[in-house]
């Protein structure tokens, strides 16, 4: 079975302060995906990668960042958290082609910046 | 543009009962069809998709959707509801104009009613 581990379950954070978000997979996957998900809007993309060292915007980049030095992992950075970050934030992985292929989605990470 | 939707925010069903969660879709090109499920403080997981071929698509869990060109739909739907089936279902869809990401729905809650 595939798995995505995420970092934390829960995580509070204080505004100004720069967040880390992990996220692994174990299945040796090229594609990696960060989505957050909020009440009313369903999920939203921020950053994806298809290979190492490649990071590519989603629809709402802005306020962070990513970082993919092994295949297996990507990190979604938050520079200088703000409230209107607090928010579901989940991983996700896929092999080959983005277009078709099932994307393995992480537990999630439930982020309150106060 | 692009685009899937839900209309429906929420359906309840009875136990027992069959369950449709509605989804339609406005691409160019073939479409790619998605749906995923996410139960209770539970990452998504991958329910079953359409790329080509029949129009009766399998899944998991019992799940079967209905690939309609026509009508441009692509409906979820279970014969008989278990109320461990209650959970947000997400509908998703290819775009190709946007380097073939995937984009989600806003999500569709199902209550089935003991």
């Amino acid at each position: 079975d595939v798995k995505v581990t995420q970092s934390s379950r829960y995580l509070v954070k204080r505004t100004g302060e720069k967040v880390f978000l992990e996220c692994v997979q174990d299945m040796d996957h090229e594609n990696m995906f960060w989505y957050r998900q909020d009440p009313g809007l369903g999920l939203r993309l921020i950053y994806f990668s298809y290979d190492v060292k490649m990071k590519e915007k989603g629809d709402i980049p802005e306020g962070y960042s990513v970082s993919r030095e092994k295949k297996e992992r990507f990190s979604l950075i938050l520079e200088s958290a703000s409230t209107n970050q607090t928010s579901m934030y989940l991983c996700a992985s896929s092999a080959g082609e983005p277009s078709t292929d099932t994307q393995y989605f992480g537990p999630g990470t439930r982020l309150t910046v106060l | 543009a692009q685009s899937v939707a839900q209309p429906e925010d929420q359906v309840n069903v009875a136990e027992g009962n069959p369950l449709t969660v509605k989804c339609t879709y406005s691409v160019s090109g073939n479409p790619y069809l998605f749906w995923y499920v996410q139960y209770p403080n539970r990452g998504l997981q991958f329910l079953l998709k359409y790329i080509t071929g029949d129009n009766l698509v399998k899944g998991s869990y019992g799940f079967e959707a209905e690939f309609n060109k026509s009508q441009t739909s692509f409906h979820l739907k279970k014969p008989s509801a278990l109320v461990s089936d209650s959970a947000l279902y997400f509908c998703a869809v290819r775009d190709m104009n946007r380097d073939d990401k995937i984009i989600f729905g806003k999500g569709t809650r199902l209550h089935i009613l003991p």
